[in-house]
């Protein structure tokens, strides 16, 4: 399995809503991954995990939080957005995050801020 | 700080040679990656040169300089499949940790 999943596939919320994205991988990864991307644009680190701990955050605002439950999962948890915010969100994990090459992404969640 | 730069689009024919180039500026640098992303897809890895040199994986090739801070992604018997934006990346550390960061991407396009 090669594989990580993200949910939803699209979403659409208010700028007062409170909603989460959803990315899960079985591969025993232990680095995961956020990044954003806007259209014709490339993907833009936001966070990472190594070891389900946080080890990387990219000057993100503080209406997207984090969150590794364990070492499969990791969630965005986002409050008051701003339409600017709409972008494809891809999740991404590799073996350790400290050296290895190759990171696996999952197929995004498009996101619509209205 | 890290830039990687590589041009915005190519145009190639089915069959024909490609080759992307990517120079790099980084504080630190272990690798250089490429990555293929089709529209509306996720990124998938294709190459990582560590050293200098080129490495082979089917039709498509990756080098790298080190010297020269500059790669480039050869990609031969182009299909129509292949049209896609292709983006190099470089492995830089951050706090003991390192950070995946992407080039501007390349968009191809393979016509018939």
């Amino acid at each position: 399995d090669t594989e990580v999943t993200q949910t939803p596939k699209h979403l659409v919320m208010g700028m007062t809503n409170k909603k989460s994205l959803k990315c899960e991988q079985h591969m025993g990864h232990r680095a995961m991954y956020w990044y954003k991307q806007k259209a014709k644009k490339p993907p833009e680190l936001m966070f990472v995990y190594s070891y389900e701990k946080l080890s990387i955050n990219e000057s993100v605002p503080s209406r997207f939080s984090p969150e590794c439950p364990n070492s499969s999962l990791l969630n965005l948890h986002l409050h008051a957005l701003q339409p600017e915010d709409s972008a494809l969100y891809l999740c991404a994990s590799s073996r350790s995050g400290t050296g290895e090459t190759e990171a696996f992404f999952g197929q995004g969640t498009r996101l619509t801020v209205v | 700080g890290q830039s990687l730069e590589q041009p915005s689009e190519v145009t190639a024919v089915e069959g024909a040679i490609v080759q992307i180039n990517c120079t790099y500026q980084t504080s630190g640098f272990y690798g250089l990656s490429w990555y293929q992303q089709h529209d509306g897809g996720a990124p998938t890895f294709l190459s990582y040169n560590a050293l200098d040199g080129l490495e082979e994986t089917g039709r498509f090739s990756s080098f790298l300089s080190r010297s020269d801070s500059y790669g480039y992604l050869l990609l031969q018997e182009l299909q129509m499949k292949d049209s896609a934006s292709y983006f190099c990346a470089v492995r830089s550390p951050s706090g003991g940790y390192n950070k995946l960061i992407f080039g501007a991407g390349t968009r191809l396009a393979v016509h018939p």
